[in-house]
């Protein structure tokens, strides 16, 4: 099992908003920043959120990043049918010294 | 633009090695460390470990210490991943990607897939 705790699934409907949660504890999530990452189907992962809430050069804004003790979040607005992939959390842990992350979050658009 | 351009894929023996390489471009490759993730058929990423293109260090993690050696060629900007002792479980996609800050990864490479298989 992953350091970091997503859930397995998600789904929504075209135009709706929804949200991947990722549980940490506060060697990883508690102490550093979030970062994540979206992976299309076939390809490699791609960098979506980086320092919790920060967005790349050309990632949409409908991509959103909150980060609130050891927890953080990734909320998708205006789900379109291209969003359907994986996501990863991924965050360093002090007490591993290593980059962990969550188990990943498919995400359905229905 | 920034590429990372991995060597093909690989079919090893149980107890064989392999070395994947890494090769960047489009950006000064020692400001940037490289990691390696690795990705199982069906699973989710695991991080292997890290590499300074600056100096050499290395941070391994610790499910592997022992049979990972992580190197880099600064001439040809170009770095290397070798795993040792290899074991079925080791089948996966590896990916290397340029480090900007700890867990945090700007590009990635197209991946290599290893199979090990008797």
């Amino acid at each position: 099992q992953s350091v970091l705790t997503q859930p397995p699934s998600a789904s929504g409907t075209p135009g709706q908003r929804v949200t991947i949660s990722c549980s940490g504890s506060s060697s990883n999530i508690g102490s550093n920043t979030v970062n994540w990452y979206q992976q299309l189907p076939g390809m490699a992962p791609k960098l979506l959120i980086y320092s919790n809430n920060q967005r790349p050069s050309g990632v949409p804004d409908r991509f959103s990043g909150s980060k609130s003790g050891t927890s953080a979040s990734l909320a998708i607005s205006g789900l379109q049918s291209e969003d359907e992939a994986d996501y990863y959390c991924a965050a360093w842990d002090d007490s591993l010294n290593g980059v962990v992350f969550g188990g990943g979050t498919k995400l359905t658009v229905l | 633009q920034v590429q990372l351009v991995q060597s093909g894929a690989e079919v090893k023996k149980p107890g064989a090695s392999v070395k994947v390489s890494c090769k960047a471009s489009g950006y000064t490759f020692t400001s940037y460390g490289i990691s390696w993730v690795r990705q199982a058929p069906g699973q989710g990423l695991e991080w292997m470990g890290w590499i300074s293109a600056y100096n050499g260090d290395t941070n391994y993690a610790q499910k592997l210490q022992g049979r990972v050696t992580m190197t880099t060629d600064t001439s040809t900007s170009t770095a290397y991943m070798e795993l040792r002792s290899l074991r079925s479980d080791d089948t996966a996609v590896y990916y290397c990607a340029n480090v900007a800050a700890a867990g945090r990864f700007d590009y990635w490479g197209q991946g290599t897939l290893v199979t090990v298989s008797s």
